[in-house]
This record gives structure tokens, sequence and C-alpha cells, in this order.
């Protein structure tokens, strides 16, 4: 089992809809991350949360805001996506950025219809 | 965002044989990991490599730092059905992010 636990591991929305993915971890790592992945490729990465504070932004869209509660808990927010954005979301969480591997969630399959 | 060159891109093994993958670089990395990631699920880490010349086992996995920090190499000995998957390399220079190596998808036949 993980300990990136991510919800829901499914979901389907419309391109009209407001939904929202959740992450959590409980090993005291501070810096969290989102990845996006396409079939057979490997993650890309989205956004890097160090210290509940956002690090990095890979020229993500707008329509996906990332929020980071507190020190376990990240989420991305989804609006008005297209189609192509159709892949496996995966949150990492690593004790920091500096040298720490990343641990990852078994992710979100999201559909856009 | 740069990529890691990673071969081979597919392999189909008998079951019990060895197998050897690679990972290289432009670029100089302090850092090394290796991860496995079966259908439907989030990748799975395999190993961490932090030194050069490094050479580290993980039961039957094996994987090695290159010395000059531009490369890196996983072997699997005595292959099980269980172990078909796609394996990623992943390398970080110090405080930057992690770059991703295109894949390598193992098959094993019975």
């Amino acid at each position: 089992d993980t300990e990136v636990t991510q919800t829901p591991k499914h979901l389907v929305m419309g391109m009209t809809n407001k939904k929202s993915l959740k992450c959590e971890q409980h090993m005291g790592h501070r810096a969290m991350y989102w990845y996006k992945q396409k079939a057979k490729k490997p993650p890309e990465l989205m956004f890097v949360y160090s210290y509940e504070k956002l690090s990095i932004n890979e020229s993500v869209p707008s329509r996906f805001s990332p929020e980071c509660p507190n020190s376990s808990l990240l989420n991305l927010h989804l609006h008005a996506l297209q189609p192509e954005d159709s892949a496996l979301y995966l949150c990492a969480s690593s004790i920091d950025r500096v040298i720490s591997p990343l641990h990852f969630g078994n992710g979100t399959r999201l559909t856009v219809t | 965002g740069q990529q890691l060159n990673q071969s081979p891109q597919s392999m189909f093994i008998q079951e019990g044989e060895d197998v050897s993958m690679n990972c290289t670089s432009s670029s100089i990395f302090n850092t090394w990991l290796w991860y496995k990631q079966d259908p439907g699920e989030g990748p799975v880490l395999l190993i961490a490599l932090y030194k050069a010349g490094e050479l580290t086992s993980n039961g039957r996995l094996t994987a090695q730092f290159g010395i000059t920090r531009k490369d890196s190499f996983l072997n699997i000995s005595a292959s099980i059905p269980s172990d078909v998957g796609i394996y990623f390399c992943a390398g970080q220079a110090t405080g930057n992010q992690f770059y991703f190596g295109t894949g390598t998808s193992l098959t094993v036949i019975p």
C-alpha cells in the first residue's frame, strides 16, 4: 500500500464542470508534487510545493489550480478542462526538495468528456 | 523540460533470464532513482542512488550510479512474471526537480 493517498481513484467530468483532486500524506514530508502522466509516457511535473508554498509551476494552464492547505494535504482544482487533459494525475511527496526520493500515490484517472 | 534517454524502450524475455536497462543524460545528476509502474497504479520506488559509482541492491534488483554522474543502470536477475511493468529512471541535480526517463516496458514470458 502506498503512503500517499489520492482520491478519487477515477473521475469523469464534462468540460464545464468544476472538480477537485485530493492528496494526503502523513509521513511528515514537506515537499509535495503534482504530475500528469499520459499512457506509456513518463510523469510530467506540473507543480511543486515546498513547506506549503508554491515553488514551481511548470507553465501549467490556469484551468488547473493547486492548493496546499497544510503540510499533509495537496489539492488540485479543475475547471473548464479540455478532452486532451484526460490523463493519470499523480501526487508525490518527499522529505524535502534538496535530496530526497519521490513517493507517489496511485493517481486519479481523469477523463474529460 | 529535460528528458533522460532510457534503453531499451521495450524488452520481451523468458522467465528466469536476467535483464539490463540503462538511463543516460546530458547533464550531471546528484541523485538517481529507479521506479516500477504497474498499469493503473503510481510508480513505486525500487532503488535510490546518491553517490557516483554507488552500487545498491534490493533483492534481485541491482542499480548503479555511473561514474560520470550522467548515467545509471538497473539489472534484474532471474526474472519472474511479476517483474512485468514499466521501469522509469529519474535524475535530480541538488535542489532541482526530478527528470524522468522515457521508460522501459518489460514483458516476461512464462
